[in-house]
C-alpha cells in the first residue's frame, strides 16, 4: 500500500496570501487526486493531476486559484492562492494505485485563514 | 452522474451494540463502491470496497457491506461496537474513472 505524506499538517495564514501543499508518494504512482473537505462537510475533488500535462480541474474550481504542480510520478503540490477565510478547509491528497482497486489518502492539510 | 447519500450524520450506539450506516447511491454505470473511516484529526483509511463479485464485502476492524442492486445500497454494518469505532465514515462512489463522489458523512459515537 502507499504511503502519502503530506506538508505541512496544519497553518493559518493571513487573508490575500497562498499557501503550498506539498503531497509526496512512496511510489510512482499515474494518477494523483486533490480533495477539499470543508469544515462539517463531505470530500469534493479539486482537481486530478496526471504527470507530464495539465491538471484537470472540476466544475467549480479553478487553476487560478488552485495551481497544481506534478513535476514526477511521486510528487505533487497544490497551492491556495489569495486566501480568503472561504478557504478554510482540510486539503487531502489521494493516489490510484490501479483503477478503482484502492485510493490511498494523504493525512490532509488543516488550512484556517484569517 | 453519481451521487451518494448517507442517511443520518450522527448515529450513536452503545458498546456491543449492532452499527448500521446507510448508503444509497445512484448510478447510470455498475458502480464501485467504497467506506471509508476519518478518525479525529487523520486522513481517510479505506475500511472496505466493492467492484465486482461477491455482494457481502468484508473490511477491517469486523465491518462488512452488502451491495444491493435494487435498493441501490451499500448499508455498512459491524456486529458489535467498540468504543475504538468512533469516527466519521464516508461512503463513496466512483464509475469506471479513477474519481470518487462521496457521500457527507456519518459521525459514529460509542457510548460505553
Amino acid at each position: 500500500s502507499a504511503v502519502i505524506s503530506q506538508k505541512p499538517s496544519r497553518d493559518i495564514c493571513q487573508r490575500g496570501t497562498s499557501l503550498t501543499i506539498q503531497c509526496q508518494v512512496d511510489s510512482q504512482v499515474t494518477m494523483m487526486f486533490w480533495y477539499r473537505q470543508q469544515p462539517g462537510q463531505s470530500l469534493t475533488l479539486i482537481a486530478t493531476a496526471n504527470q507530464g500535462s495539465e491538471a484537470t480541474y472540476e466544475s467549480g474550481f479553478v487553476i487560478d486559484k488552485f495551481p497544481i504542480s506534478r513535476p514526477n510520478l511521486t510528487f505533487s503540490t497544490l497551492t491556495v492562492s489569495n486566501m480568503s477565510p472561504e478557504d478554510s478547509s482540510i486539503y487531502l491528497c489521494s493516489v490510484d494505485q490501479g483503477t478503482n482497486e484502492k485510493l490511498f489518502f494523504g493525512s490532509g492539510t488543516q488550512l484556517s485563514v484569517l | 452522474a453519481q451521487s451518494v447519500t448517507q442517511l443520518g450524520s450522527h448515529v450513536s450506539v452503545s458498546e456491543g451494540a449492532l452499527v448500521l450506516l446507510r448508503c444509497n447511491y445512484s448510478s447510470s454505470v455498475p458502480p464501485y463502491l467504497f467506506w471509508y473511516v476519518q478518525y479525529p484529526n487523520q486522513g481517510l483509511q479505506l475500511l472496505l470496497k466493492y467492484t465486482t463479485g461477491a455482494t457481502l464485502v468484508k473490511g477491517i476492524n469486523g465491518f462488512e457491506a452488502e451491495f444491493k442492486k435494487s435498493e441501490t445500497s451499500f448499508h455498512l454494518t459491524k456486529p458489535s461496537a467498540h468504543m475504538s469505532d468512533a469516527a466519521e465514515y464516508f461512503c463513496a462512489v466512483s464509475d469506471d474513472t479513477d474519481k470518487l463522489i462521496f457521500g457527507t458523512g456519518t459521525r459514529l459515537q460509542v457510548f460505553p
